[in-house]
């Protein structure tokens, strides 16, 4: 079956720093692959998908991120982070006829002024 | 275009209480999810049916847990009777057919059970 692990419980950065989020994934195949963000109280909103091409996908709020598929990774990067970017944030996966979707366990964010 | 709507948003019942959940999904959507989600752990799949037939419902605790979706449209997901355990936040999502990335939530029902 498959998984999906992320490393890092809570993760904080100052605000205008960089941040990356790692997630880690173990399937077969090339899965589909999502990074969700959650605020306090909200549901999950979608941030960006991986499902073929260019290993480097664009998503919105100024987010990308990088499949690489020796490690199975697809890890989540910004270059700079704003106060309203504090969430916790949840990698997935998609595999199965009826694409299904797995999640990591979560990072929260936390962003220092 | 109207979203995934859920209710109610909070529910509060005792142990060995029962308790219903509603979702309508996107109108057009034919596949329909429900996920647990307890505290600090991400979303699980309890059940995900495509129109009204249940696609797996593998990890639906199915002593206590049962959902339908009788006109393929709108869904009910029922505890009967609640543990401490289920204290979660359960989410509705829908999409289109086998159409993953077509996937929303819904804002969740929040229940404790005490």
């Amino acid at each position: 079956a498959q998984s999906v692990t992320q490393p890092d419980i809570h993760i904080t950065v100052s605000e205008g720093a960089s941040l990356e989020l790692r997630c880690n994934y173990s399937y077969g195949a090339t899965p589909y692959l999502f990074w969700y963000v959650q605020s306090p109280g909200q549901g999950l909103q979608l941030l960006l998908k991986y499902f073929s091409g260019d290993t480097l996908v664009q998503g919105i709020k100024g987010f990308e991120a990088e499949f690489k598929r020796s490690q199975s990774s697809f890890n989540l990067r910004k270059p700079s982070v704003h106060w309203s970017d504090a969430a916790e944030y949840f990698c997935a996966v998609g595999v199965g006829a009826g694409n299904m979707l797995t999640f990591g366990g979560g990072t929260r964010l936390m962003v220092k002024p | 275009e109207a979203g995934v709507a859920q209710s109610p948003r909070y529910k509060i019942i005792e142990k060995r209480q029962s308790v219903a959940f509603w979702c309508n999904p996107i109108s057009g959507h034919a596949t329909l999810y429900w996920y647990q989600q307890i505290l600090g752990q991400g979303p699980k799949l309890l059940i995900q049916f495509q129109n009204n037939g249940v696609v797996d419902d593998s990890q639906l605790p199915k002593d206590r847990f049962s959902a339908e979706r009788l006109k393929g449209v709108d869904s009910t997901l029922k505890i009967q009777p609640a543990k401490l355990e289920d204290s979660a936040v359960y989410l509705c999502a829908s999409s289109l057919v086998n159409r993953v990335e077509t996937q929303y939530f819904g804002p969740g029902t929040r229940l404790l059970v005490l």
